[in-house]
């Protein structure tokens, strides 16, 4: 079974633009979340879907949103970028029974803003 | 909502021997502990996890309690090997949040 798809794997991106990111889970799964992973704040929950639907969401400014399709594809996407928003984004996905699931990552993709 | 610490942030032991991470947790309803290894350049992957109505469980050389009255739980690594040099996140997931809250992380070095 393929594992969780991040891409792409490296982005760079000046400040003030906007970036999307993509995320294909492991089949058969139908929760995706997102992380953000910095040096200084670790890692740090965004959002998470479940049927096209957000269930949860973390603190982050509204520049940050994402979507999820019907076949469980994910993307986030961040606008107007600032220098703070360079970190690893990080995708997970389980299989969406219940909280608790077991969730399973992708490698990320290192976002380096200039 | 929850907070995860996590201590030692850093621990070097010699190979062969023992390591162990301690993480504690605020909110008595998280029900669900896991432990994730990150080695350079890829995403967490989990090694091992507990859920609240179990107070140990082990799989080979590495080993997870919970003490949920003290709201802490640690990761036991036996026998390390050169492999296990990695970074360690705990983490905690009520079960009305669908989401982990991750520990700052702990870099482990197994000296050869």
């Amino acid at each position: 079974k393929a594992g969780v798809t991040q891409t792409p794997r490296y982005l760079i991106k000046t400040r003030g633009q906007q970036v999307t990111l993509s995320c294909s889970p492991i089949s058969g799964h139908r929760s995706v979340s997102w992380y953000q992973q910095t040096p200084g704040q670790g890692l740090q929950f965004l959002f998470e879907y479940f049927s096209e639907t957000q269930r949860n969401k973390g603190n982050f400014p509204g520049r940050f949103s994402g979507r999820q399709f019907s076949n469980s594809r994910s993307e986030m996407n961040v606008s107007t970028l600032e220098l703070g928003d360079s970190a690893l984004y990080l995708c997970a996905s389980a299989n969406g029974r219940g909280a608790g699931d077991i969730q399973y990552f992708g490698a990320g993709t290192r976002l380096s803003v200039l | 909502g929850e907070n995860v610490e996590q201590h030692p942030s850093t621990l070097s032991v010699q190979e062969g021997d023992s390591a162990v991470i301690k993480c504690t947790y605020s909110d008595s309803a998280s029900n669900y502990f896991p432990w994730y290894k990150q080695e350079l350049g890829k995403g967490p992957q989990l090694i091992i996890d507990i859920r609240s109505n179990v107070g140990e469980k082990k799989d080979q050389r590495i080993a997870v309690t919970l003490n949920k009255t003290a709201k802490h739980f640690s990761l036991h690594i036996t026998e390390t090997q050169p492999e296990d040099s990695a970074v360690y996140f705990c983490a905690a997931s009520n079960p009305n949040d669908y989401k982990l809250s991750f520990g700052a992380g702990t870099t482990v070095t197994v000296r050869a």
